[in-house]
């Protein structure tokens, strides 16, 4: 079945640790995106990729880099730089238009220890 | 600025009471998309619905209708006659025509929880 693959599920960083979270999709999007969401604040943009090799920041992407050497992956790294990372991160995937809906996976909450 | 209120943090329900969650949405586009997504407790947000901000007519499905009113800049979600398995946390989101593609904005979304 089609769909967007998030891993791990659970993820354990210590302190000053850069982690990666894991996305792939097999529904031939062409754009991905990354969300954060926080307790009570709702989903916020870190970062979006309209094409492979190419992406661009969202509203919160300090602390955060990307990468898109695939159409398939989209993966994003925290780093140590992000000073509060213990959320729950969700991707999506998306064909390009405005006219479509976003498909999201099941997310991986981080947990920084 | 665009800007989602999802004024409602939790709202209670006995089943098959019917419930309202309120979306109600700042943009200065002419062009724009209004979403519903629903996140059970797995997760994920699973799409429900996406409306144009050209399309004001009213949509039913099946125990879900939604009232999209431009003059009130609001988009609101019914559920008639609601079940344990709604339970879930719902988020009204919006998307700009001028952005070429999906950059979504979020409410803080409105948890439903409906006991038996």
């Amino acid at each position: 079945d089609g769909g967007i693959t998030q891993s791990p599920k659970y993820l354990f960083r210590k302190e000053g640790q850069n982690v990666t979270l894991s996305c792939e999709q097999n529904l031939n999007h062409d754009a991905m995106y990354w969300y954060r969401q926080d307790p009570g604040q709702g989903l916020r943009l870190i970062y979006y990729s309209q094409i492979v090799n190419d992406f661009q920041k969202g509203d919160i992407a300090e602390g955060y880099s990307v990468s898109r050497e695939k159409k398939e992956s989209f993966p994003l790294t925290v780093t140590s730089a992000q000073k509060n990372p213990t959320a729950f991160y969700l991707c999506a995937s998306s064909p390009l238009g405005v006219n479509t809906e976003a498909f999201f996976g099941q997310g991986t909450r981080l947990t920084v220890v | 600025a665009q800007k989602v209120t999802q004024a409602q943090t939790e709202i209670s329900v006995v089943e098959k009471e019917d419930v309202t969650l309120d979306c109600v949405y700042e943009t200065r586009d002419t062009t724009y998309y209004l979403f519903w997504y629903k996140q059970p407790p797995s997760g994920e947000l699973v799409f429900l619905i996406r409306r144009n901000s050209f399309d004001e007519q009213n949509e039913i499905s099946g125990r879900y209708s939604w009232n999209f009113q431009k003059s009130t800049s609001s988009f609101n979600f019914t559920i008639t006659a609601s079940q344990v398995v709604d339970s879930a946390v719902y988020f009204c989101a919006l998307s700009e025509a001028n952005t070429g593609f999906q950059k979504l904005v979020f409410g803080t979304g409105t948890r439903l929880l409906v006991s038996p």
